[in-house]
């Protein structure tokens, strides 16, 4: 059965920290790996990953993708309050299905 | 640019109503959307995947003839949730993709959500 698996599924953080959020999977055929984030309302797009070894950055967000260890980070670096989100992980399948399979999830909150 | 519009937003209505969510794609066309469901402090659950101009294709246990997707044109797929009842109170949240058909660089394009409809059913 495919998969998505983040962690952890809440994090509690100071302003100016550093996060590390992780997402593993396990699907039949992997296409590409997508971040949102998602506040009140639905997720906002961050970040497509493909390629294993290959950072995307953007501002203090950035993340990687490891296809040997079908695995992913993302990493906010000096966090703001306005970070606080649910951060979503998906995995999509090959084929045009064009199907995501979604992670739980990790709620980050961000202190002043 | 792709911007997916939601409507409405929030709905409040009596057991046994049928309710009718739209998606739209405004700047762009897309062949195919998606139609997840949410429950508080959960992740998103994919329930069926519309295609323009054919049947859609609904996800293991969802109901087809309770949730009825249209996707009459390549910018607008609809979602009626025909007699409902509380248990389908939930966020009910559409994506698409940009792209018009189904070519090699289709697959490389990120899903864009609407806003979402929360439902809630008294």
């Amino acid at each position: 059965e495919d998969k998505v698996v983040q962690s952890p599924l809440s994090l509690v953080v100071h302003e100016g920290d550093t996060v590390t959020l992780n997402c593993s999977y396990e699907v039949t055929n992997f296409r590409s790996l997508l971040w949102y984030k998602q506040e009140k309302k639905a997720p906002t797009f961050l970040f497509m990953l493909t390629s294993s070894g290959i950072e995307k950055k953007s501002g203090r967000l950035s993340s990687i993708l490891d296809k040997k260890e079908l695995f992913s980070i993302l990493n906010i670096t000096a966090t703001q309050t306005g970070d606080s989100a649910v951060y979503l992980c998906a995995v999509g399948p090959s084929g045009n299905t064009g199907k995501l399979i979604f992670g739980q999830g990790t709620t980050l909150q961000v202190k002043p | 640019g792709a911007v997916v519009s939601q409507h409405p937003s929030w709905v409040i209505c009596k057991s046994g109503t049928s309710v009718k969510i739209e998606c739209r794609s405004l700047d762009f066309q897309a062949t195919t959307m998606f139609w997840y469901r949410q429950f508080p402090k959960q992740s998103l659950m994919l329930m069926a995947t519309s295609n323009e101009g054919s049947k859609a294709t609904y996800e293991q246990g969802v109901e087809k003839d309770k949730f009825l997707i249209n996707h009459a044109s390549l910018t607008l797929s609809t979602l009626t949730v025909t007699s409902a009842h509380p248990e389908d109170s939930s966020f009910y949240i559409c994506s698409a993709r940009d792209g018009a058909g189904q070519g090699a660089g289709w697959g490389n394009q990120p899903q864009h959500f609407g806003d979402g409809t929360r439902l809630s059913i008294l």
